[in-house]
């Protein structure tokens, strides 16, 4: 199993400013996602944050918007930039372990006012 | 592309009645399928998976799914339903050689005392 711990889980945030989310896992994992979930949804895949080499982002987000960072095996790093209202959300950060067992951090709660 | 559909958008129970919440998958490739729970305020926590062998499968908290590839579904079941099982059940899926998760909307389960 992978315990993730993001930081913060939860915060403010006035529009035009941005907010970096950190993730830190237990033990060095090769595959990190990083998840949204708009109010009342499901979660969407932003990007997968590949070590040593730049995110891997899914139709629809794009590093200077969410720019991530995976400086190792165990840490990443969420970006949201210039913020709106829209990008109120939870963001989640996510493991893939042995390509079957995926695990959560609890998530950041972003609110842009 | 690899999708899971979860056709309800809320499932009202009895206490101590059975729980079935449905969810079906579209076919391309072997598919590896998950039930996630969401808390309120709280991140998603692993239920149970399908890999392979045995349809019928059992998880957490008297939780078990069956999947059933005639019919490309893979129902979520507990035989009792409690009141501490109102939350949010996402239904997802991985398809082999594709690493990330793809998530249902999600189900609202309510279990009325």
């Amino acid at each position: 199993s992978a315990v993730i711990s993001q930081k913060p889980s939860r915060d403010i945030c006035q529009r035009g400013t941005s907010l970096t989310i950190q993730c830190q896992v237990d033990s060095q994992v090769t595959m990190m996602f990083w998840y949204r979930q708009q109010p009342g949804q499901s979660l969407t895949l932003i990007a997968t944050a590949n070590q040593g080499s730049e995110a891997t982002y899914e139709s629809g987000f794009v590093i200077d918007k969410f720019p991530i960072s995976r400086p190792n095996l165990t840490f990443s790093t969420l970006t949201v930039s210039n913020m709106s209202p829209e990008d109120s959300s939870i963001y989640l950060c996510s493991v893939l372990l042995g390509n079957t067992e995926a695990f959560f951090g609890q998530g950041t709660r972003l609110t842009v006012v | 592309a690899q999708s899971v559909a979860q056709p309800e958008d809320q499932v009202n129970v009895a206490e101590g009645n059975p729980l079935t919440v449905k969810c079906t998958y579209s076919v391309s490739g072997n598919p590896y399928l998950f039930w996630y729970v969401q808390y309120p305020n709280r991140g998603l926590q692993f239920l149970l998976k399908y890999i392979t062998g045995d349809n019928l499968v059992k998880g957490s908290y008297g939780f078990e799914a069956e999947f059933n590839k005639s019919q490309t579904s893979f129902h979520l079941k507990k035989p009792s339903a409690l009141v501490s099982d109102s939350a949010l059940y996402f239904c997802a899926v991985i398809y082999y050689g594709n690493n990330r998760l793809a998530f249902g909307k999600g189900n609202q389960v309510v279990v009325i005392p």
